[in-house]
């Protein structure tokens, strides 16, 4: 099983809808958990943190399920400037600095 | 967060000579870590560059093909020795330490194409 696990899409969303990704994480001593974009031919930017009792950024809403080893993002009224990967970052370990990327999700927001 | 500059930010290189990348912070971290990203692919750690020593390096990279400098809590260096097409990728370095739960800022990237 990897270590982080995304739905690799592509999910192409028309403008104004509701999308939501999932992902999975191996290591049940993982403790941070991390949301980023990133932009075709850019570095990854952080979208957000992931905290256990879930929160909310704007559109953006995370949750996470320790029980499940889940983590979601939850885009609402997307824009096209949504149109991004999306990584799922794990931290390795309890008290482990060192990060481990998903493969991401690609979405593209239709006009 | 905090501004990182990396530098170049891309290259054309022949076969078996190497590449300095240089990594820049304009406040002191407390982490450094330099990555790879092959086209297509997600992230991959390289190694932590540690200050004042060696390197930490992940499984199946080494030193001596990846020798790392962190002279202080601003800088690091990257370098990538004895190229090979199979180099080519794009290497990040990234920080941390500007917040308490391990997030990661991220340099703006070296593009490397190896010929």
């Amino acid at each position: 099983r990897k270590e982080v696990e995304q739905d690799p899409g592509p999910f192409n969303v028309p403008e104004g809808a509701t999308v939501a990704f999932n992902c999975t994480y191996s290591n049940s001593a993982s403790q941070s958990f991390f949301w980023y974009r990133q932009d075709c031919r850019k570095e990854p930017k952080l979208l957000m943190s992931v905290y256990s009792s879930g929160n909310e950024d704007g559109r953006f809403t995370a949750q996470l399920n320790r029980a499940s080893q889940y983590i979601s993002l939850l885009i609402r009224d997307s824009k096209l400037s949504d149109s991004a990967t999306y990584l799922c970052v794990v931290n390795r370990n309890f008290g482990n600095e060192k990060l481990t990327f998903g493969t991401g999700t690609r979405l593209t927001i239709i006009p | 967060s905090a501004v990182i500059s990396q530098k170049p930010s891309r290259d054309i290189c022949q076969r078996g000579t190497s590449l300095t990348i240089q990594c820049q912070v304009d406040s002191q971290v407390t982490m450094m870590f330099w990555y790879r990203q092959q086209p297509g692919q997600s992230l991959t750690l390289i190694a932590t560059a540690n200050q004042g020593s060696e390197a930490t390096y992940e499984s199946g990279f080494v030193i001596d093909k990846f020798p790392i400098s962190r002279p202080n809590l601003t800088f690091s260096t990257l370098t990538v020795s004895n190229m090979s097409p199979e180099d080519s990728s794009i290497y990040l370095c990234s920080v941390e330490g500007l917040a308490e739960n391990y997030e990661q800022y991220f340099g703006p990237g070296t593009r490397l194409t190896v010929t």
